[in-house]
């Protein structure tokens, strides 16, 4: 596609539950990002995906967070037993390596609401 | 952990009066981006700065990089209300790497 994809767009949710964010980079991108956004609030770094290598999950709140990434391609999100903490817009974004400014390209994020 | 904090969180302005906004980071950084978001839109690129001591222009806007690369700043001029957004900073640590931090932001309301 023309731009990075994420789904779903939004996402309600009960306290407890497992939810899975799906995002589709760029075609060729090799870094892919995940980052966090609560209303109102900066963007908080999660995990960071690069080619091959081991991703750099630094960010990762707790260990009911995981991420997982396909070669260079799709970026699964998953967040399990949900809490109201959690509730947020996930933000995913891709960039090339090797291009002349490594910019990040964002999807339009996926709101989570746990209730 | 690395932080990168900005300065205002919030500034209000008169449409045809400047705007700054300063980022600061607790160590040296690689490099560092600049990314503005529309109120219910994602981030988007603005520009990247490498050089210690680069400034750079895009019509109204003026990037600096400072000499230590620890901190940054973004200088509006004349704003308008298409101004209007979340400015954010966000710094690479190592050359090479790709991981960026973003800083906390900067709301900027531009009132006709």
């Amino acid at each position: 596609g023309a731009g990075v994809s994420q789904s779903p767009s939004n996402k309600v949710t009960e306290k407890g539950k497992d939810v899975e964010l799906r995002c589709d980079p760029i075609s060729g991108h090799t870094a892919l990002y995940w980052y966090r956004q609560r209303l109102g609030q900066g963007l908080e770094f999660l995990i960071y995906f690069q080619g091959n290598s081991a991703p750099d999950k630094s960010g990762l709140p707790s260990d009911r967070f995981s991420a997982e990434r396909t070669g260079e391609s799709v970026s699964t999100l998953t967040i399990q037993r949900t809490q109201q903490e959690d509730s947020a817009v996930y933000l995913c974004a891709s960039s090339w390596t090797s291009g002349p400014t490594g910019e990040l390209f964002f999807g339009e994020g996926s709101r989570l609401t746990v209730l | 952990g690395q932080q990168v904090m900005q300065i205002p969180q919030y500034q209000h302005v008169q449409e045809g009066e400047d705007f700054t906004t300063y980022c600061n980071s607790s160590t040296t950084l690689s490099n560092i981006q600049w990314y503005k978001q529309r109120p219910g839109g994602h981030p988007v690129f603005l520009i990247q700065l490498v050089k210690s001591g680069e400034v750079k222009k895009q019509k109204r806007l003026t990037f600096q990089f400072g000499e230590a690369k620890k901190n940054s700043s973004l200088h509006i001029t004349a704003t308008q209300t298409t101004d209007v957004g979340t400015y954010f900073c966000a710094g690479s640590l190592r050359a090479g790497t790709y991981k960026y931090i973003f800083g906390t932001g900067t709301r900027l309301k531009v009132l006709a």
